[in-house]
């Protein structure tokens, strides 16, 4: 079946380490996202790739970096710049085929704590 | 700028109809969608409105009127298991189709 798949589903960073989020897809989507989600709030954008070897800063890139090498992979790693990094992170994908009805797909998450 | 706006909770029994409103500021978008959340999660599409008008999935119908620029999601035969948050996006016009996210709505089924 597919679908994105995220890992780990549980993450602990020590203060000034830098930690990588795995997302990956067999969707065949162009289109990739990381979003953040705090407690009781919506979702908000950290970067976003609608092709290989490209992508875009989101509304809250600071702290954050990622990297598209392959279609089908888009890991995102929190640096030690985010002082706050404790969040659900969600990675998301999206086909460019026109018509659309406009649908990502999401993983299952990972959620990241500070130790 | 663009912006929407949600209720933060809306509380219904099993079997009744709940409504959930989304009201937005924008200068353009493709369409209006919503997606549902489960605690722990991860969202779930549900709906997508391109056009004016009634869209309707099983229980689920998604309604859209750019001229009042207002949306809402209408949940029918309301079960325990639709206990959970919704979010109402909007697509972006332009081209890199970003989705701008209301904050959500929580929503509780009492037996």
């Amino acid at each position: 079946d597919g679908g994105i798949t995220q890992s780990p589903k549980y993450l602990f960073r020590k203060e000034g380490q830098n930690v990588t989020l795995s997302c990956e897809q067999n969707l065949n989507h162009d289109a990739m996202y990381w979003y953040r989600q705090d407690p009781g709030q919506g979702l908000r954008l950290i970067y976003y790739s609608q092709i290989v070897n490209d992508f875009q800063k989101g509304d809250i890139a600071e702290g954050y970096s990622v990297s598209r090498e392959k279609k089908e992979s888009f890991p995102l790693t929190v640096t030690s710049a985010q002082k706050n990094p404790t969040a659900f992170y969600l990675c998301a994908s999206h086909t460019a085929e026109r018509p659309t009805n406009e649908k990502l797909f999401f993983g299952s998450g990972t959620q990241l704590s500070v130790l | 700028g663009q912006s929407l706006e949600q209720p933060s909770e809306v509380t219904a029994v099993e079997g009744a109809i709940v409504q959930i409103n989304c009201t937005y500021q924008t200068s353009g978008f493709y369409g209006l969608s919503w997606y549902q959340q489960h605690d722990g999660g991860a969202p779930t599409f549900l709906s997508y409105n391109a056009l004016d008008g009634l869209e309707e999935t099983g229980r689920f119908s998604s309604f859209l009127s750019r001229s009042d620029s207002y949306g809402y999601l209408l949940l029918q035969e309301l079960q325990m298991k639709d206990s959970a948050s919704y979010f109402c996006a909007l697509s972006n016009a332009g081209n890199n189709r970003k989705l701008i996210w209301g904050l959500g709505t929580s929503l509780a089924v009492n037996p």
